[in-house]
């Protein structure tokens, strides 16, 4: 089984300060992660995946993360906010390597992120 | 290339109807997947299919959800007799053969249930 936890339901930053978006993970064997943006009554957007290469990812528009094996941790981070960025991010995992269960993707509950001007 | 398009964009029945949701996967995708997004919640994945085929149905409801996705057409989640906690977004999303991690999702349908 896996699961996802967003420790964060609301983060709020100032424009120009760096984002933290934390999520923890729980999968059985080597999981797919991923970071999705929501952005308001619209569909997902692919921000960035990790799928077993380098530990540090970096994806679109400045964000990156960080797959932390020994944390089970793959923290969002971009260096800068900007105000487009103010959005719902969706942590995601991925196990398709368990044999059974669920072949889609797990949604943790989701981040919104505020910024301030 | 269009993207997986999903229609209509906002859906509004009464209590006891039936809503039609249809799904057209990117051009190439032969997998077709069904998210449940409720009010302030993340989505929950619902169905998988390929053409003419259910491959996981796990995450429908056992009552009144069915999905399909034809030989010919697009994917349709069908809700009978739809009830006020049926009201959410419904998210489409498809991958091509061999990368059931790489889905790329629709725009969804908003469905209100008055």
């Amino acid at each position: 089984a896996q699961s996802v936890t967003q420790l964060d339901s609301h983060v709020s930053v100032s424009e120009g300060t760096p984002v933290l978006l934390r999520c923890n993970y729980s999968s059985s064997y080597s999981p797919s992660l991923f970071w999705y943006v929501q952005h308001p009554n619209k569909g997902l957007q692919l921000l960035l995946k990790y799928t077993s290469a380098a530990t540090l990812v970096k994806g679109i528009n400045g964000f990156e993360a960080e797959f932390k094996k020994s944390e089970t941790s793959f923290h969002l981070t971009k260096p800068s906010a900007h105000m487009s960025d103010a959005a719902e991010y969706f942590c995601v995992v991925s196990d398709h390597n368990s044999g059974g269960g669920a072949d889609g993707l797990t949604f943790g509950k989701g981040t919104h992120l505020i910024i301030q001007p | 290339n269009a993207g997986v398009m999903q229609n209509p964009r906002h859906l509004v029945r009464r209590r006891g109807q039936e809503a039609r949701l249809r799904c057209s996967p990117m051009k190439g995708h032969s997998h077709v997947y069904w998210y449940r997004q409720l009010p302030e919640e993340g989505l929950k994945f619902m169905v998988y299919l390929q053409k003419e085929n259910i491959i996981d149905e796990s995450g429908m409801p056992k009552e009144r959800f069915s999905a399909e996705f034809p030989k010919e057409g697009p994917s349709i989640l069908r809700i009978q007799q739809v009830v006020r906690g049926d009201s959410a977004a419904y998210f489409c999303a498809s991958s091509p053969l061999g990368y059931p991690d790489t889905q790329y999702f629709g725009p969804g349908t908003r469905l209100t249930v008055l």
